[in-house]
């Protein structure tokens, strides 16, 4: 099984912070990665899939990169609606979710 | 506008089986591959199965394999989760999702909680 390790597992950051999220995989998984924002009761939303393309919809401020094994979520400028919790999750073999990172105002 | 709802969660006992339902519109959903994902609560995400548009490849987590029963109905536009020998551990907010294009889970349902307690 592939594993994936996110860190910081919670971040405090304050509005306008450049913010940063890494995410390990156990193995490579090629470009075969996607970021997802989730808030308290709600469902998952797709931020980025195939490691850095941006989802229709989702603000510019939000980048992904990386391949093969290391990966990063970038936010430029972090806004009020951006505190949530972010997973990554590689489907290059079925599925597996980072543990999350939590996003907090500082 | 793409729309996933779930139904069919609630209490049920440990070794009991319950059936979701994951009812589709706004795109044509025999086109599409689709996941169930949970989140027990307070917890990360979990990948619980896929099924391709046609049925032909399904796969489960080793944590489910052999008591759930992934299935589809194209002509209803509806996905099913046929969960048996539940366990505590299976309690958790239990989501449908549509695979995009490129392989991620672009649209998802708002969940439906599955609680598994005696």
């Amino acid at each position: 099984d592939i594993q994936m390790t996110q860190s910081p597992s919670t971040l405090s950051a304050s509005v306008g912070d450049r913010v940063t999220i890494t995410c390990r995989a156990s193995q490579s998984i090629s470009s075969w990665l996607a970021w997802y924002q989730q808030k308290p009761g709600k469902a998952p939303k797709l931020l980025i899939y195939k490691a850095s393309n941006l989802e229709s919809g989702v603000p510019s401020r939000f980048s992904g990169s990386g391949s093969g094994t290391e990966f990063t979520l970038t936010i430029s400028s972090l806004q009020p609606d951006d505190f949530a919790t972010y997973y990554c999750q590689q489907y290059s073999n079925y599925r597996t979710f980072g543990q999350g990172t939590k996003v907090e105002i500082k | 506008e793409v729309q996933l709802v779930e139904s069919g969660g609630g209490l049920v006992q440990p070794g009991g089986s319950l059936r979701l339902s994951c009812a589709a519109s706004g795109f044509t959903f025999s086109s599409y591959g689709m996941n169930w994902v949970r989140q027990a609560p307070g917890k990360g995400l979990e990948w619980v199965s896929h099924i391709s548009s046609s049925s032909s490849s399904i796969y489960y987590a080793d944590s489910v394999k052999g008591r759930f029963t992934i299935s589809r109905d194209n002509d209803k536009n509806s996905l099913f989760l046929q969960m048996d020998s539940l366990r505590d551990e299976d309690t958790a907010v239990y989501y449908c999702a549509r695979l995009s294009t490129a392989a991620a889970e672009d649209y998802w349902g708002q969940g439906t909680l599955v609680t598994v307690s005696s």
